[in-house]
């Protein structure tokens, strides 16, 4: 079964707009979130990641949100831009692990 | 370059037929992890090889599913007698060694399509 849930499939923003993707777990035993992002015909790229000990991460315009207590993680994208365009997908891992569970993915499309 | 590197890039090929998928990890990385990617189901994982120890396949979908790992270097995935639920992109990462904070690396993947 899915391990980490991801919403929306599709997302449209326009240009500077924030643009706000969601996901949830059941495992409490996940202590890693990262966000990869994949642009067409590319593999994923690490994009920023969160452990569960922190509300919150800022990395310039990318902001992760995280609330332990709801086993729901967040990921914010402020003043978007055209070429934020790209599929954004979720993960989570835990000590012991030995892969990454990916949720299904976000197609955002940012309108000039 | 410095990057994870997969070949070839594109793959079609007949159902029935055997393909073999390459990786190529980043220089000094000892963890070295396949995933499957289909169209709206996210990334599944398949294999991951930790330097000189057994490999865990718990994710190979079904037993015509194989991969190796020679010298603790470059990887082959191999899918014999393919069907068409194969098509996909098969993507490889590595990193620097296991554990949850080390980011993973990805290949560009190779589009494998099943006619």
């Amino acid at each position: 079964q899915q391990q980490v849930k991801q919403s929306p499939q599709s997302l449209i923003v326009q240009k500077g707009g924030i643009s706000i993707i969601n996901c949830a777990y059941e495992n409490t035993a996940f202590d890693y979130f990262p966000w990869y992002q994949q642009f067409p015909g590319k593999g994923p790229a690490l994009l920023i990641a969160i452990r569960p000990d922190v509300s919150e991460k800022k990395e310039g315009r990318f902001t992760i949100s995280f609330n332990k207590s709801a086993k729901q993680f967040s990921l914010h994208i402020m003043d978007s831009q055209p070429g934020d365009s790209a599929t954004y997908f979720c993960a989570a891992m835990y000590t012991g692990a030995n892969n990454l569970f990916f949720g299904t993915g976000t197609r955002l499309t940012v309108i000039p | 370059g410095a990057g994870v590197s997969q070949s070839p890039s594109n793959k079609v090929t007949e159902k029935g037929k055997d393909v073999e998928l390459r990786c190529d990890p980043i220089s000094g990385h000892t963890a070295l992890y396949w995933y499957r990617q289909s169209l709206g189901q996210g990334l599944e994982f398949l294999i991951y090889f930790q330097g000189n120890s057994a490999p865990d396949k718990s994710g190979l979908p079904s037993d015509r599913f194989s991969a190796e790992r020679t010298g603790g270097s470059v990887s082959t995935l191999t899918i014999q007698r393919t069907q068409q639920e194969d098509s996909a992109v098969y993507l490889c990462a590595s990193s620097a060694y296991r554990g949850s904070e080390q980011p993973q690396h990805f290949g560009d993947g190779t589009r494998l399509s099943i006619l």
